[in-house]
């Protein structure tokens, strides 16, 4: 599976944007970029997902770099919910099942 | 809807006792997943079923694991004999589809002593 690094930890303040980076220079032209997310004891949540443009919801928006090799999650406007643990998965739709492997994540931490 | 309900909520057990872990997945959704999530290894994913039938158990750790899926609306992961280290906290997901978001329960804290 191709692999995503993602920092350890980052920090917001309340109501500023936040970006959450993530590298996947070995991805593959059928591979999609999902994000989940997981708050404090609970199970983890879908947020996000593309394949070469960019996407918007109303959770947050995908950033892809035209490489294909990074992109960026943004959450415009972090609250205290918003405080978790947030997954880069590359999911290969080439194949019977696009597995979810999850790494280690990056964890959000927003002060007030 | 309610969601992927699971149960318990917490288990706390001792060593070789038998342990059923129960889901009920989200009404439609053809896909069912167990995961486990430890510190030392983050979240694993345990097997997976496609109506009703298991597609991939390679990530069961050992024969002591068994997971069930007898209709639509229930499944079970059963651990016998437990140990210590099965101690973790499992999920069940499911989704609709093989590419469909998966919708994850609130898990099962597994205590093993």
């Amino acid at each position: 599976d191709a692999k995503t690094t993602q920092p350890n930890s980052m920090e917001s303040n309340e109501e500023e944007p936040v970006h959450l980076p993530c590298n996947h220079s070995t991805i593959s032209g059928t591979d999609y970029i999902h994000w989940y997310r997981q708050l404090p004891s609970q199970g983890p949540e879908y947020v996000i997902h593309g394949l070469t443009s960019n996407v918007n919801n109303r959770m947050a928006s995908l950033a892809i770099a035209e490489d294909r090799k990074s992109s960026t999650l943004i959450l415009h406007r972090a609250t205290l919910r918003d405080a978790a643990v947030y997954y880069c998965i590359l999911r290969d739709g080439g194949t019977s099942y696009g597995k979810l492997t999850f790494g280690q994540g990056t964890i959000l931490t927003v002060h007030p | 809807d309610a969601g992927v309900i699971q149960s318990p909520r917490h288990e706390v057990t001792e060593m070789g006792q038998e342990v059923t872990l129960r889901c009920k997945p989200i009404s439609g959704h053809d896909y069912l997943f167990w995961y486990r999530q430890t510190m030392m290894r983050g979240l694993e994913l345990l097997i997976y079923f496609n109506n009703n039938v298991p597609i991939d158990d390679s990530g069961m750790p050992e024969d002591r694991f068994s997971a069930k899926m007898p209709n639509a609306s229930f499944s079970t992961l059963k651990i016998q004999p437990s140990e210590p280290r099965d101690s973790a906290v499992y999920f069940c997901a499911s989704s609709l589809g093989r590419f469909g978001e998966q919708y994850f329960g609130p898990g099962t804290r597994l205590t093993v002593t």
